[in-house]
């Protein structure tokens, strides 16, 4: 079953506009993963950040962690065309399993 | 290694009949999962294995579904008797520690 909800569930943005997209789960958590999925597509790890971390970036992607408030957010920043994308939440906790949240569709206008 | 291989791409079945998807991982990693995800949905998790032994297994995988991996390389799921409720994408991913997995493309399997 799925844990996570991501906020929104669709974003639509211009080209160059940042895009912010947000996580809540439901359990403790060992680490907490952002990945992107294309249209009909597999999935493509983004980043990863631990429990014991609040913030991480990696080139336009900025990630935060609340473990007290069981949240994440996901930050692109000078969003491109290429960015369109589904964007997934994705949580391990005591076991190497992951739980998806619902996802957050982005659509990025040229 | 170019990554986790799936096949087939894609899968049209009759509603009754038995399929099997095939998913390579990477050479070097002990740990193989599989999910299924359904349209506008993220993916959900079926079940997972650490070299050859099935650790654990969601309420989710119901009798008609049964995964191997033997010889802790390879892993097929079957399916049997599919129902149209079964009508999915089906990944599979790998990793050898805790940090990022590789998923494969997927199999999407529609019953008809």
């Amino acid at each position: 079953s799925q844990q996570g909800e991501e906020d929104p569930q669709a974003l639509s943005i211009q080209e160059g506009e940042n895009a912010t997209m947000n996580c809540s789960y439901k359990t403790s958590i060992n680490n907490l993963q952002w990945y992107r999925q294309n249209s009909g597509r597999g999935l493509v790890h983004l980043i990863l950040i631990r429990s014991n971390e609040r913030e991480k970036h990696s080139g336009r992607l900025r990630v935060t962690l609340d473990t007290s408030k069981k949240s994440s957010s996901l930050l692109i920043t000078a969003s491109r065309a290429a960015d369109t994308a589904s964007y997934f939440c994705a949580t391990r906790g005591a076991t190497n399993k992951l739980i998806f949240g619902t996802g957050t569709l982005l659509a990025v206008q040229p | 290694d170019t990554g986790v291989s799936q096949d087939p791409r894609h899968k049209i079945t009759k509603r009754g009949q038995n399929v099997t998807f095939r998913c390579d991982p990477i050479s070097e990693h002990n740990r193989l999962y599989w999910y299924r995800q359904t349209l506008g949905q993220g993916p959900e998790f079926l079940t997972y294995f650490q070299n050859e032994a099935q650790l654990e297994k969601s309420r989710l995988l119901s009798d008609r579904f049964s995964a191997e991996r033997p010889k802790g390389s390879f892993s097929t799921l079957e399916i049997q008797r599919t129902e149209q409720g079964d009508s999915a994408m089906y990944l599979c991913a790998s990793s050898s520690d805790s940090y990022g997995y590789t998923f494969g493309s997927g199999t999407r399997l529609t019953v008809v």
